[in-house]
């Protein structure tokens, strides 16, 4: 069974630029959660898509959107970027059928913004 | 909302020695409490996680306990390997939800 495929893996973007970054979750999951994770802050929510749905966000700006396709791949995008937004981000897959919680984290795109 | 605190950051050990990481949560509706292992340039994996209705789960060397009543749930590695050298978050959430709480991790460095 494939795992969470997350693209491209390394980004290089200037400030006020905007970037796309996609995720494919292991199939049959709906549920795609997003996370950046930085040395200060550690692993911080940015948002969760439960069947194209937006059902749960972080506490970040309106720069980051996401958005949730009919076969459940997702994509983040973040706009006007600033030196700031430099992190690992990871995008976490979960079934979410009954009690199951278990959530399957993709290898991350590492963006670094000059 | 949810807070996640976890203990020490850094942890040392000789191998073959057990290492133990602490992590407390603030929600008590919280009930799914899972541990990821992090290696230089992946992403975090599950190891092991436990849900309120019980106290310890084992898998081989690897074993969490949790405490309801003083919120507490920690992560023990017994006989540890140079390979378990890593960083190791724990979360917080409840069933059915999928938005996790992170600790801000523990370095484990295990020397041989």
């Amino acid at each position: 069974k494939a795992g969470v495929t997350q693209t491209p893996r390394y980004l290089i973007k200037t400030r006020g630029q905007q970037v796309t970054l996609s995720c494919s979750p292991i199939s049959g999951h709906r549920s795609v959660s997003w996370y950046q994770q930085t040395p200060g802050q550690g692993l911080q929510f940015l948002f969760e898509y439960f069947s194209e749905t937006q059902r749960n966000k972080g506490n970040f700006p309106g720069r980051f959107s996401g958005r949730q396709f009919s076969n459940s791949r997702s994509e983040m995008n973040v706009s006007t970027l600033e030196l700031g937004d430099s992190a690992l981000y990871l995008c976490a897959s979960t079934y979410l059928g009954g009690s199951n919680t278990e959530a399957f984290f993709g290898q991350g795109t590492r963006l670094t913004v000059v | 909302g949810e807070n996640v605190e976890q203990h020490p950051s850094t942890l040392s050990v000789q191998e073959g020695d057990s290492a133990v990481i602490k992590c407390t949560y603030s929600d008590s509706a919280s009930n799914y409490f899972p541990w990821y292992k992090q290696e230089l340039g992946k992403g975090p994996q599950l190891i092991i996680d436990i849900r309120s209705n019980v106290g310890e789960k084992k898998d081989q060397r690897i074993a969490v306990t949790l405490n309801k009543t003083a919120k507490h749930f920690s992560l023990h590695i017994t006989e540890t390997q140079p390979e378990d050298s890593a960083v190791y978050f724990c979360a917080a959430t409840y069933s059915g939800y999928s938005t996790l709480t992170f600790g801000k991790g523990t370095m484990l460095l295990v020397s041989p």
